[in-house]
């Protein structure tokens, strides 16, 4: 059965922290994996990752994607209390379907 | 910037009612997505919609489920016979393309729904 395995569930860090957060993927004729950032409601888009080892840079975040490893890390540097969300990450196999994992909790306290 | 647009943001229902969730996916995207989130766990993917016709269903997605696109605009998700665990976060994404770059699910801000 195809999986997407996000640690941790959850973390509280103070502002100023760099964060890192981890997902691992087994699934079938994987296309591309995902990185969203979910506050109140709607998932928001934050990178698309398909190829190993090139970095996806935007602001304080940024995201790798390792297919041997079957892995990806999104990592925060210099927290603030506006990036206290759920971030959820999504791996898309072809066949039409994303499989989302669990997501990680961030908290960032001031 | 264009958006995936979701009615109701909430609904409320007693259990055996029929509920339509109504979604306008952007404009120019092709492939259309309904998602489940039951409060505190995970996106579940119900069913995809491409070419006017289901791509692909989850396990949860049974016969109390349908969808349609009447009109080539409005997407939506209809609940035949409503069951307490019924009772979630839905989501519509819609998706311009697979090709390269394009395959981003753009996501509606949600119906909640609420079973009694």
């Amino acid at each position: 059965e195809d999986k997407v395995v996000q640690s941790p569930l959850s973390l509280v860090v103070h502002e100023g922290d760099t964060v890192t957060l981890n997902c691992s993927y087994e699934v079938t004729n994987f296309r591309s994996l995902l990185w969203y950032k979910q506050e109140k409601k709607a998932p928001t888009f934050l990178f698309m990752l398909t190829s190993s080892g090139i970095e996806k840079k935007s602001g304080r975040l940024s995201s790798i994607l390792d297919k041997k490893e079957l892995f990806s890390i999104l990592n925060i540097t210099a927290t603030q209390t506006g990036d206290s969300a759920v971030y959820l990450c999504a791996v898309e196999a072809t066949g039409n379907q994303f499989y989302f994992g669990t997501g990680t909790s961030l908290t960032v306290i001031p | 910037e264009p958006e995936v647009t979701q009615t109701p943001s909430h609904q409320v229902t007693q259990m055996g009612q029929e509920v339509i969730l109504r979604c306008v996916p952007i404009s120019n995207h092709l492939y259309f997505y309904w998602y489940r989130q039951i409060l505190g766990q995970k996106v579940e993917f119900l069913v995809s919609f491409y070419n006017n016709e289901i791509s692909e269903k989850s396990e949860i997605f049974d016969d109390q489920f349908s969808v349609e696109r009447p009109d080539g605009s409005n997407f939506t998700l209809k609940i035949r016979s409503t069951k307490l665990e019924d009772s979630a976060m839905y989501f519509c994404a819609s998706m311009r393309d697979r090709s390269s770059g394009a395959n981003v699910l753009t996501f509606g801000a949600g119906s909640r729904l609420t079973v009694l």
